[in-house]
């Protein structure tokens, strides 16, 4: 059975320094891998997805590394903003049904202070 | 893009009543759509599987009769708690992906909080 931890649990940063969430998982045969951001009571955003053949996706301030043999990934955020104070939860697809199938971590909260 | 809608988004209902969730495929065709279920800080746990003009797959642990899952056209899939118990109450969220238009990337709806009284 596919686990998916992450760590920290929670992050307090000011405003500018840049960030690493760390992800894990304990089987290496995904489909591929998702990051989202859910903002308090919201549903969840997607940031980046990583397919298992790739090692890395990027958007904006954003960079998703993956490395499926460790079972690792890592969010890193540039230049943290306010704005960016959310929950982060990254997701492991299974394979099989077309990686429609998530297995979620228990996320990350992040707060940004100005 | 793609968007999935999810409706109500906050509902109240009496202990021992049934309360429904839509979760709709605005501009797209899902055959296949995803409930998860989230309780105050802790993570998106998949609940079942609901497919288009079937039966759904339940997770292991989840109760099929009390959670009922119709999914009876290509772009709205519901979820009926039944017999709802204060410990039902959690946040619900439905997933669903475009596979036409936007490859693999999974679109989720805004999500339902359900409080049972």
């Amino acid at each position: 059975k596919q686990e998916v931890t992450q760590i920290p649990a929670a992050l307090s940063v000011p405003e500018g320094e840049n960030l690493v969430l760390n992800c894990s998982f304990t089987d290496s045969a995904i489909y591929n891998l998702q990051w989202f951001r859910q903002d308090p009571g919201k549903g969840l955003t997607s940031l980046l997805l990583i397919q298992s053949s790739q090692r890395e996706q990027t958007s904006g301030r954003l960079n998703a590394s993956l490395d499926k043999s460790s079972g690792r990934s890592t969010l890193y955020i540039a230049a943290s903003q306010p704005g960016d104070s959310a929950t982060y939860l990254c997701a492991v697809a299974r394979l099989g049904n077309a990686g429609n199938m998530l297995t979620f971590g228990g996320g990350t909260r992040l707060m940004v202070k100005p | 893009g793609a968007v999935v809608s999810q409706h109500p988004s906050w509902v109240i209902c009496k202990s021992g009543t049934s309360v429904k969730i839509e979760c709709r495929s605005l501009d797209f065709q899902a055959t296949t759509m995803f409930w998860y279920r989230q309780f105050p800080k802790q993570s998106l746990m998949l609940m079942a599987t609901s497919n288009e003009g079937s039966k759904a797959t339940y997770e292991q642990g989840v109760e099929k009769d009390k959670f009922l899952i119709n999914h009876a056209s290509l772009t709205l899939s519901t979820l009926t708690v039944t017999s709802a118990h204060p410990e039902d109450s959690s946040f619900y969220i439905c997933s669903a992906r475009d596979p036409v238009h936007s490859g693999n990337t999974i679109y989720f709806g805004e999500g339902s909080w359900l409080t049972v009284v």
